[in-house]
C-alpha cells in the first residue's frame, strides 16, 4: 500500500509569516499533486509536479518534488487570511488517486 | 458547464436503511472515484472506476458497493447503513493517465446515520 503522510496536521499562523507543509512517502510516485479545499467545497487542484527535483511557483506558493520522487513540499511566503484552508497532497499509483490526511492552515489577520 | 454533480447534498438515514448516492460528470472523463472525508483523515478512497462497466476497491471499501453502467455516472450504494458511515462523501472524475490525473470534484454529500 502506498501511503502519503503529511505534516503538520494543523498550522495556525499570523498574516505575513512563512510556512512549509510536507508530504512524504516510502514509495516512489510518478507525480504528486497538491489540492486546496475550502469549507463546504470539494478540493481544487493547485499544481502537479512530475520530474524529480522540480520546482513550481504559483504566486506566493512554491512547490517542490523530491529528487527521489518520494516527497514533496509546499512553501507559502507571506501568508494571507485568504490562504486559509485544507491543503492535500495526492498521488495516483496506477490511476488510483490517493490523498494524504491533509494540513489544516489558519492564517489570522 | 456543470462539471461533477452529486445528488443528494444532505441526507439523514436510520441505522440499517439503504441509499444510493449519484455522481454525474459531463466532461467525458474515463476515471471516477468515490471518497469519504472525516476530520483529520483527509480523503479516503472507497471505490473507483477506470471506465464504463469496471469498478475496483479503494482503501476503505467495506459496507459500500458501486456501479458504473454509463460512462458519465458512478453510483455509490450503502446496503445497510451504520453510524460509522456518517461522513462527507465526495465524488471525483479525471481523464485517464497516471502522470497528470487532475481530478475534478463534486460539492459533496453530507450523510448522517443515526
Amino acid at each position: 500500500t502506498q501511503l502519503l503522510e503529511q505534516s503538520p496536521q494543523f498550522l495556525s499562523i499570523q498574516e505575513g509569516e512563512n510556512l512549509t507543509v510536507y508530504c512524504n512517502s516510502s514509495s516512489v510516485f510518478s507525480s504528486l499533486q497538491w489540492y486546496r479545499q475550502e469549507p463546504g467545497e470539494g478540493p481544487v487542484l493547485l499544481v502537479t509536479v512530475v520530474t524529480g527535483g522540480e520546482v513550481k511557483k504559483l504566486k506566493r506558493l512554491t512547490f517542490q518534488f523530491g529528487d527521489a520522487r518520494k516527497d514533496s513540499s509546499l512553501h507559502i511566503t507571506a501568508a494571507q487570511p485568504g490562504d486559509t484552508g485544507l491543503y492535500l497532497c495526492a498521488g495516483a499509483p496506477g490511476g488510483k488517486l490517493i490523498f494524504g490526511q491533509g494540513t489544516e492552515l489558519s492564517v489570522k489577520p | 458547464n456543470a462539471g461533477v454533480t452529486q445528488t443528494p447534498k444532505f441526507r439523514v438515514l436510520k441505522t440499517g436503511q439503504s441509499m444510493t448516492l449519484l455522481c454525474a460528470q459531463d466532461m467525458n472523463h474515463e476515471y471516477m472515484y468515490w471518497y469519504r472525508q472525516d476530520p483529520g483523515m483527509g480523503l479516503r478512497l472507497i471505490h473507483y472506476s477506470v471506465g464504463e462497466g469496471t469498478t475496483a476497491k479503494g482503501e476503505v471499501p467495506d459496507g459500500y458497493n458501486v456501479s458504473r453502467l454509463k460512462k458519465q455516472n458512478f453510483l455509490l450504494g450503502l446496503e445497510s447503513a451504520a453510524p460509522s458511515q456518517t461522513s462527507v462523501y465526495f465524488c471525483a472524475s479525471s481523464y485517464a493517465g497516471a502522470k497528470k490525473t487532475e481530478a475534478f470534484f463534486g460539492q459533496g454529500t453530507r450523510l448522517t446515520v443515526v
